[in-house]
């Protein structure tokens, strides 16, 4: 069974920085790119980053302006989001999911279950 | 960047109904557009993919269809489990933007 586990994510004040992780199991986590999106309280969802399999290619949503960091430790079935810089308006909950394989320009197929991050002082 | 139109953005149906729900993208998409279900606290699950191609394991009553900038999203035969957000989605290029979420209630 497919399961993406997020963590890391918390209360923290404006400036601050987290590290949130998704933990994989259930397919060959090497095998599959992979994303992080996110939504606020009452709000829609936003894409937020993407890996390829092997990390080579990396994308960010342009509003981000830089303060995150996307990347994967596929020894250890792990995705990252590395979140410096946090404002208000990066609250929400975070999810991380995996591209459907076998197709071009792939949807998401499996979500974990999310993390939530509250930037407040 | 791809902006990504949704409407309506509420709308009330009874059991049994049939719905459409319409996304629009700000340019050409080919087929690249999907379609998740949300329910209150829960993550997104994959609908259609591929604009007309369902998801294993979902029901047949949903369905997709369109090509370049719009899209449907059609729902036969309401069922209460239906009641959720709806959200459209391109893979077409990055940024992967979504639409705004279309809410389906309970008439």
């Amino acid at each position: 069974e497919v399961q993406l586990v997020e963590s890391g994510g918390g209360l923290v004040k404006p400036g601050g920085s987290l590290r949130l992780s998704c933990a994989a199991s259930g397919f060959t986590f090497s095998s599959y790119a992979m994303n992080w999106v996110r939504q606020a309280p009452g709000k829609g969802l936003e894409w937020v980053s993407s890996i390829s399999d092997s990390g080579t290619y990396i994308h960010y949503a342009d509003s981000l302006k830089g303060r995150f960091t996307i990347s994967r430790d596929n020894a250890r079935n792990s995705l990252y989001l590395q979140m410096n810089s946090l404002a208000a308006e990066d609250t929400g909950v975070y999810y991380c999911a995996r591209d459907l394989s076998g197709h071009s320009y792939p949807p998401f197929d499996y979500w974990g279950l999310g993390t939530l991050v509250a930037v407040s002082s | 960047d791809i902006q990504m139109t949704q409407s309506p953005s509420s709308l009330s149906a009874s059991i049994g109904d049939r719905v459409t729900i319409t996304c629009r993208a700000s340019q050409s998409i080919s087929s690249y557009l999907n379609w998740y279900q949300q329910k209150p606290g829960k993550a997104p699950k994959l609908l259609i993919y591929a604009a007309g191609s369902l998801q294993s394991g979902v029901p047949s009553r949903f369905s997709g269809s369109g090509f370049g900038t719009e899209f449907t999203l059609t729902i036969n035969i309401l069922q209460p489990e239906d009641f959720a957000t709806y959200y459209c989605h391109q893979s077409y290029s990055a940024p992967y933007t979504f639409g705004q979420g279309t809410k389906l209630e309970i008439k």
